[in-house]
């Protein structure tokens, strides 16, 4: 059974560029989460996305960056016109049910470096 | 604002010398506590809910704890290869999940 998997691994993309991220949930999951870790600090929550549907984006800026997770195929979020400060790596978690469990089943994650 | 804190940000122990890592939130409602392990370059591994003050879990060198504002792991003659930052994520009853900055452990034979 395939965990969680994300890729690209490693995105570079100049200022002004587009960074594109996929996660394809492991088997059975249905519910989809995007974090963004920074050297030294913990896990920020982006966005909570069930098939088709987004639950909860209160951590995703409001400007440049968007998320999807459609019926068939990988949820992928989107970094449009990236900045310095977008360079980070961006964790996707899934689990088979909503959050009140807790048991997050984590990708290796996308490490975004951003010239 | 709900948050959660870790403490100490990096801990250095010999192999076998027993500790605790601390985790402190702020009091809004607690869902769950959560703690998670991390190594280099990987995505965090998830290791034990709490859900009440009073509960423990266990899980090999490993016990976690939960009061009403803390938790604690604590961690039983450690080796080696326990060495990772070991992140806890608390869920507040408005569905919000914070994790906390985490604990780099790290284990010297």
């Amino acid at each position: 059974n395939a965990g969680v998997m994300q890729n690209p691994r490693h995105l570079v993309r100049r200022r002004g560029q587009e960074a594109r991220l996929r996660c394809s949930p492991m088997k059975g999951h249905s519910h989809v989460y995007w974090y963004r870790q920074l050297p030294e600090e913990g896990l920020k929550f982006m966005v909570y996305l069930q098939k088709e549907n987004i639950i909860d984006e209160s951590g995703m800026p409001k400007e440049r960056f968007s998320a999807e997770f459609p019926k068939e195929g990988p949820s992928i979020l989107r970094i449009q016109q990236v900045v310095r400060g977008d360079s980070a790596a961006y964790f996707c978690a899934s689990s088979p049910s909503g959050r009140a469990s807790g048991e997050l089943f984590f990708g290796e994650g996308s490490r975004l470096t951003v010239l | 604002e709900d948050q959660v804190t870790q403490s100490p940000e990096a801990l250095r122990l010999q192999e076998g010398e027993s500790s605790s890592l601390n985790c402190s939130y702020t009091v809004s409602g607690l869902r769950g506590l959560f703690w998670y392990r991390q190594d280099p370059g990987k995505g965090p591994e998830f290791l034990f809910t709490l859900y009440s003050a009073g509960e423990e879990k266990e899980k090999e060198r490993l016990k976690a704890t939960l009061t009403k504002k803390e938790s604690f792991l604590h961690i039983t003659a450690p080796k080696p290869e326990d060495s990772a930052t070991y992140l806890c994520a608390v869920l507040y009853n408005n569905n919000d999940m914070r994790f906390g900055a985490g604990t780099r452990l790290t284990v010297k034979p």
